[in-house]
């Protein structure tokens, strides 16, 4: 059964103090690790796709990185708008439709 | 390019109720799947739909039942409502390309 558990559940950050969220999974052939961003009362928003170990994409402040265990979504001079939920999830399989899996997702708070 | 819509945006029902939410597909997305998200919890897969059948079914029971309809829009329909079904319904749509792409949830709570 594939899993992913996230940590830390909860993260307080003042604007500018750079960190890292971390995402563990265990899949059975990995097609596809996905971050997504989730604000309050919304539904995930697609941030990034990894594909396989050692990949890393890049948006604004925010750089992930994944491994053949994990992958980290690093923020990098963070600013209170980037406060939100950040959802990990795995898809196995071959194909773009297969369902993904998610973490629970920690919860950002970057204060002014 | 238009995303995924869904209807209505809040709910109240009642416990031993049915409902219908409902929800379209992005352009050029021909599979449709529903999530439950419990709050404080991450998504999880109730079931998807492909070409109007449903391929793939989550942990879920019978009493949450859907559709497809030719043009990939979708219906979740939940029989016989309980208290812990109160939640946010992400509907959701892929291709065999593309990546998940979801709406903005339908908030249910029932009482």
């Amino acid at each position: 059964e594939d899993q992913v558990t996230q940590s830390p559940e909860a993260l307080r950050l003042q604007e500018g103090e750079s960190s890292s969220l971390n995402c563990s999974y265990t899949v059975s052939g990995l097609r596809g690790l996905f971050w997504y961003r989730q604000d309050p009362g919304k539904g995930p928003e697609f941030l990034f796709t990894l594909y396989s170990a050692g990949e890393e994409k890049e948006k604004e402040r925010l750089k992930a990185t994944l491994t053949k265990k994990e992958s980290f979504l690093h923020i990098t001079a963070p600013k209170p708008e980037d406060s939100a939920t950040y959802l990990c999830a795995v898809q196995s399989g071959n194909s773009g439709n297969t369902p993904l899996v998610f973490g629970k997702g920690t919860r950002l708070s970057v204060i002014a | 390019e238009t995303g995924v819509t869904q209807s209505p945006t809040h709910l109240i029902k009642t416990r031993g109720q049915q409902v219908t939410l409902r929800c379209s597909s992005q352009s050029g997305h021909n599979t449709v799947s529903w999530y439950q998200q419990a709050l404080g919890q991450g998504p999880q897969f109730i079931f998807q739909y492909y070409r109007e059948e449903e391929n793939g079914r989550g942990n879920f029971p019978p009493r949450f039942s859907g559709l497809q309809f030719p043009n990939y829009s979708s219906e979740l329909n939940v029989n016989a409502l309980e208290l812990d079904d109160s939640a946010l319904y992400l509907c959701a749509s892929s291709s065999t390309t593309s990546y998940t792409t979801f709406g903005s949830g339908t908030r249910l709570t029932v009482v």
